[in-house]
């Protein structure tokens, strides 16, 4: 059981291009979300996923975007990446949204660059 | 605004306790979640509190107090592989977590 998994590992990117970073799980959670960290700055949440077909907005959504087409895969597009954007980038799921014992279960990262 | 306070870094003896703070001030609080973060790698869960008092869990505690909007982390006989990140988090009144900075944790022979 691999849980969740994020690729790439880490990417250098030049300004101006296009990205996607891919996030999976196999644990069948109906929700899932993107946060950035960024050094001495807690985990930032940039999108998120209740259920499949659905997405909504975080703290920090301005030049990503998310898509859940299926339950498994939870893809961040950044249209045109900034070197503000580099960071490192944590998908994570959880079983359900909302209320009581509903730990969140992160990925690996990926560590991005824009130049 | 939402704020979580934690400090930034602390040092502790192999074999010592250690407490590590958490202040917040979230619209809603539906939960405190912490986490440990070893460096490069991902945030792990650790406990839960949603009721005040106090959650033991091994070698770890964690205490929450919703009127003081105060929780604690507590660490007992500590072990060089706890030299790591601790991270609060709050649910807010969204359900979404809110997360503080993270304290790092030195640990000394």
């Amino acid at each position: 059981i691999a849980g969740i998994t994020q690729a790439p590992t880490s990417q250098i990117l030049a300004a101006g291009r296009r990205m996607t970073l891919r996030c999976t799980q196999d644990m069948r959670h109906n929700a899932m979300y993107w946060y950035r960290q960024d050094l001495g700055l807690g985990l930032r949440l940039i999108h998120y996923s209740n259920t499949a077909g659905t997405t909504g907005k975080g703290e920090v959504p301005d030049g990503y975007s998310v898509s859940r087409a299926n339950t498994d895969d939870f893809p961040l597009t950044l249209a045109s990446a900034v070197p503000s954007q580099t960071s490192v980038y944590f998908c994570a799921s959880s079983e359900h949204p909302g209320q009581g014992y509903n730990e969140q279960f992160f990925g690996p990262g990926t560590r991005l660059t824009v130049l | 605004g939402q704020n979580i306070d934690q400090p930034t870094e602390m040092t502790a003896t192999e074999g010592a306790i250690v407490q590590i703070n958490c202040t917040y001030q979230t619209s809603g609080f539906n939960g405190l979640f912490w986490y440990q973060q070893h460096a490069g790698e991902a945030p792990t869960f650790l406990s839960y509190n949603v009721l005040d008092g106090l959650e033991e869990k091994g070698r770890f505690s964690s205490f929450l107090s919703r009127s003081k909007g105060y929780s604690y982390l507590l660490l007992k006989e500590l072990q060089m592989k706890d030299s790591a990140s601790y991270l609060c988090a709050v649910r807010d009144s969204n359900y979404q977590l809110i997360w503080g900075a993270g304290t790092k944790l030195i640990i000394k022979p």
